[in-house]
């Protein structure tokens, strides 16, 4: 069984610019959510998707945002880069049902430069 | 919304030796709270939770306990040895409602080290 996939590994932008990074969850889970990792921090909870609808974000701004698509994919937007937002982007996925106390699966990252 | 701490920081062992991590939360309403390994470079993994009508929960070398009265919840890890070497992430959520809903809150991280 495939686990949860991201794309791209690796990327580099400049400021100002305007990425997006895609998530693949495990085959049969509804739940997405992403998190930031910047360097010697924790996770940072960005966005929760499930069925489709955003269930809820952290304290980042509106320039961060994403959706979920039927197939239960997921993409996060980033607009008008900082150099703060250098981070790895994780995707995680989970069975969902609503639930929110059950384990993440999660994918190895996009690892985000802005330059 | 949910505060998790976690200390220490950087903690360093001997082989064979005990490892012991701690964490608190400041939601209590939080009834869930994983423990997730992630070694260099590669993604994070839970390695063992526990929910707040337990107090504690043990698979073989690792342990958590958790006190819901004090809010704080700790991670042991026994006979520790080189492949424990790790970042270790403690984390609450809530299947309450409210802005902690689904959002796993995550403590900063403990680098173990393991010197054989």
């Amino acid at each position: 069984e495939a686990g949860v996939t991201q794309s791209p590994t690796h990327l580099i932008k400049t400021r100002g610019q305007q990425v997006t990074l895609r998530c693949s969850p495990i085959s049969g889970h509804t739940s997405v959510y992403w998190y930031q990792q910047a360097l010697g921090l924790g996770l940072q909870f960005l966005l929760w998707y499930d069925e489709g609808e955003e269930r809820n974000r952290g304290n980042f701004p509106p320039r961060f945002s994403g959706r979920q698509f039927p197939n239960y994919s997921s993409e996060l937007n980033v607009n008008a880069l900082e150099l703060e937002d250098s981070a790895l982007y994780l995707c995680a996925s989970s069975s969902g049902q609503g639930a929110t106390n059950e384990k993440l699966f999660f994918g190895s990252g996009t690892q985000l430069s802005v330059l | 919304g949910e505060n998790v701490e976690q200390h220490p920081s950087t903690l360093s062992v001997q082989e064979g030796d005990s490892a012991v991590i701690k964490c608190t939360y400041s939601d209590s309403a939080s009834n869930y709270f994983p423990w997730y390994k992630q070694e260099l470079g590669k993604r994070p993994q839970l390695i063992i939770d526990i929910r707040s009508n337990v107090g504690e929960k043990k698979d073989q070398r690792i342990a958590v306990t958790l006190n819901k009265t004090a809010k704080h919840f700790s991670l042991h890890i026994t006979e520790t040895q080189p492949e424990d070497s790790a970042v270790y992430f403690c984390a609450a959520t809530s299947s309450a409602g409210g802005t902690s809903y689904g959002k796993l809150t995550f403590g900063q991280g403990t680098i173990l080290t393991v010197h054989p």
